[in-house]
């Protein structure tokens, strides 16, 4: 069935810093979202992204997803201590269906 | 605006035993989603409806999951008997054109 794969897994990193993180699937999506999930919370939408190769951004937030509609990228600018979560990317299929990878999750060492 | 809203928040019960948890979807909102998120996973969606109509059961496991949404608003997910790999974070979310909100969901421990 269709699979997304997120890398990294995890990563700790210190507080200032950009964050970098991507996702890879085995099928095309024409629609590709990042979500945020906080500990005992459902996800929340931060980018959805509706054309290949365009950059669009939402705060210090940043994604794209490729021409080949087989991957994503989401960057976090001058990481702060709230941005800790499990980050995960989800392509849309047909009927509004998501598929979501497994999840980055982000630490953050004020 | 209220959020989607989920009960109970927490479930521990016994293999082979029932449970049912319930979803009332943000208000106006037609499209109303059941997803189970496995520990280490992202969510996976069980069951789509469209109204009070399904749209999308594909992998709901039909032989012990069943969901209804009656009256096309509140809707109830129910597990039957359960079994230990049941156990996960079942979350509701609903929509009204494409962008999906998700509740809190409900944390079921199957022991």
């Amino acid at each position: 069935g269709q699979q997304l794969n997120q890398s990294p897994q995890s990563m700790f990193i210190q507080e200032g810093e950009d964050v970098s993180m991507n996702c890879t699937s085995s099928s095309i999506f024409n629609t590709w979202l990042w979500y945020k999930q906080d500990p005992g919370e459902g996800p929340v939408l931060l980018i959805a992204l509706y054309k290949a190769g365009e950059l669009t951004s939402n705060g210090r937030l940043t994604a794209q997803f490729g021409i080949t509609r087989k991957d994503s990228f989401l960057n976090i600018s001058a990481s702060i201590p709230s941005d800790v979560g499990i980050y995960f990317c989800a392509g849309q299929g047909l009927g509004n269906k998501l598929v979501f990878g497994a999840g980055t999750i982000l630490r953050v060492k004020s | 605006e209220a959020g989607v809203a989920q009960s109970p928040r927490y479930k521990i019960i016994e293999k082979r035993q029932s449970v049912a948890f319930w979803c009332n979807p943000i208000s106006g909102h037609a499209t109303l989603y059941w997803y189970q998120q496995i520990l280490g996973q992202g969510p996976k969606l069980l069951i789509q409806f469209q109204n009070n109509g399904v749209v999308d059961d594909s992998q709901l496991p039909k032989d012990r999951f069943s969901a209804e949404r009656l009256k096309g608003v509140d809707s109830t997910l129910k597990i039957q008997p359960a079994k230990l790999e049941d156990s996960a974070v079942y979350l509701c979310a609903s929509s009204l054109f494409n962008e999906q909100f998700f509740g809190p969901g409900t944390r079921l421990t199957v022991l």
